[in-house]
């Protein structure tokens, strides 16, 4: 086990609908990386927050927004639900915003839009 | 255009036996490539990871080497176990830029008693 804790497990939305999820990185981690992983494919990189700052952020709309609290545990919000966000939501925690550290992945979370 | 293809996308051996996996990348600036295994409906742990200097990294019976010239690196498994069995990805980070870490789609591996 990495230490870091996704909730919920599952979650059922309908189309329209808002989401938040959460993430509390490992003890001593300031950074937290969101990703979202379709169905038979790769994690494609949303954001990275860095000491409460947004750090990066991949190609996705400003529907999908974060926050990262002073404890760095983390949100993931997605307004306006589609039917193509049903996907597994895995975040990362590292010890810092360097390239080159090692992410460590929560189990996910994985959401379902009907 | 930043893309990380890896080959093949599904692969069966049998237990004991040796295996390759590729991962070609068009990333640019180059910082670092990471390989990871993925079980089904867990998270990626990660396995290995090389910067621009780095040909090779192992760990235990997982070996990555990396070709920085032409963009190419390699993942072997060696006497492969059933609990191999997994998605293995390989994820290149770029050295600058909004967009971190670019990841391949995996490579399904099947180990078979």
């Amino acid at each position: 086990e990495t230490g870091v804790t996704q909730s919920p497990t599952h979650l059922i939305k309908t189309r329209g609908q808002q989401v938040t999820l959460r993430c509390s990185s490992q003890s001593g981690h300031n950074t937290v990386s969101w990703y979202q992983q379709a169905l038979g494919q790769g994690p494609q990189f949303i954001f990275q927050y860095y000491r409460e700052e947004e750090n990066g952020r991949g190609n996705f709309p400003p529907r999908f927004s974060g926050l990262q609290f002073p404890n760095y545990s983390s949100e993931l919000n997605v307004n306006a639900l589609e039917l193509d966000d049903s996907a597994l939501y895995l975040c990362a925690s590292s010890s810092s915003g360097l390239y080159q550290e090692t992410q460590y992945f929560g189990p996910g979370t994985r959401l379902l839009v009907l | 255009k930043n893309q990380v293809e890896q080959s093949p996308q599904s692969l069966i051996i049998l237990e004991g036996k040796n295996c390759t996996l590729q991962c070609n990348y068009t990333v640019s600036p180059f910082s670092n490539l990471r390989w990871y295994k993925q079980d089904t409906g867990r998270g990626p742990v990660s396995l290995t990871i090389m910067t621009f200097s780095e040909n090779t990294k192992s760990n235990g019976r997982y070996t990555a080497t990396l070709d920085a010239d032409t963009k190419q690196s390699s993942l072997h498994i060696t006497a492969s176990q059933l609990s191999d069995s997994a998605s293995y990805i390989c994820v290149v980070g770029r050295a600058s830029g909004t967009y971190k870490y670019i990841f391949g789609t995996g490579t399904r591996l099947k180990v078979l008693a």
